[in-house]
């Protein structure tokens, strides 16, 4: 259903590191640019990481971001309660002019 | 103060036609590309569509579930974005959100989302 592939769900204790990874194919994260978005219940979507492993002004530097080939991830350290949320990674799709998320990964802190 | 103020949501009969707006202020919405962007309640996020600037020739494109059905369009003289909804079905249902997509750039605005419900 989604063209981009996350586990539906992560978890973690405080102050571990958390990886949520983000599957695709050679026409969406195998050429193009990645970025992952954090979402809480009933709010919008805040960017955490554009063009792959940039991190935007005011985003915790306990976030980052790293792609090779058609895979990405998310990496989370110094887990935090506050850092429970859903998160999606999204890319451009060449093959289908179009842009794809993937199905999200729900992050839980334990 | 950059903002992004959808309106337009409610509730419509299946094969309806409802038409969104966007009203964005705080940044130069014409050198932007503009995207929509769904939620239906409790799933994920899907891209709608995207309009790109006045520099890209207002190019379009659309996710294919949408196709032929929805229509974007901008005003850039009055800072505007908009979404027609045609031939609605009960799986549109969603809270549909106005965005500044990151191109490569830390710039990435999202309104605050309007509710579109299909039913009849």
């Amino acid at each position: 259903q989604y063209v981009l592939t996350q586990p539906p769900s992560a978890s973690g204790t405080p102050g571990q590191r958390v990886t949520i990874s983000c599957s695709g194919s050679s026409s969406n994260i195998g050429r193009s640019s990645v970025y992952w978005y954090q979402q809480f219940p009933g709010t919008a979507p805040k960017l955490l990481i554009y063009k792959n492993d940039q991190r935007p002004s005011g985003v915790s530097d306990r976030i980052s971001g790293s792609k090779s080939g058609t895979s990405a991830s998310l990496a989370i350290s110094g887990l935090r309660s506050e850092d429970e949320a859903d998160y999606y990674c999204v890319a451009w799709d060449d093959s289908l002019s179009c842009r794809v998320f993937g199905g999200g990964t729900k992050l839980t802190v334990l | 103060e950059v903002q992004v103020v959808e309106s337009g949501g409610g509730l419509v009969q299946p094969g309806g036609s409802l038409r969104l707006s966007c009203a964005v202020s705080g940044f130069t919405f014409s050198d932007h590309y503009m995207d929509w962007v769904r939620q239906a309640p409790g799933k994920g996020l899907e891209w709608v569509g995207r309009t790109r600037s006045r520099a890209k020739s207002y190019t379009t494109d659309y996710a294919a579930s949408v196709k032929g059905r929805f229509t974007i369009s901008r005003d850039d003289s009055e800072s505007s974005l908009y979404l027609q909804l045609n031939s609605l079905k009960i799986e549109d249902t969603a809270t549909y959100y106005c965005v500044s997509p990151s191109i490569d750039e830390g710039f990435d605005v999202w309104g605050q989302g309007t509710m579109v419900t299909v039913s009849s």
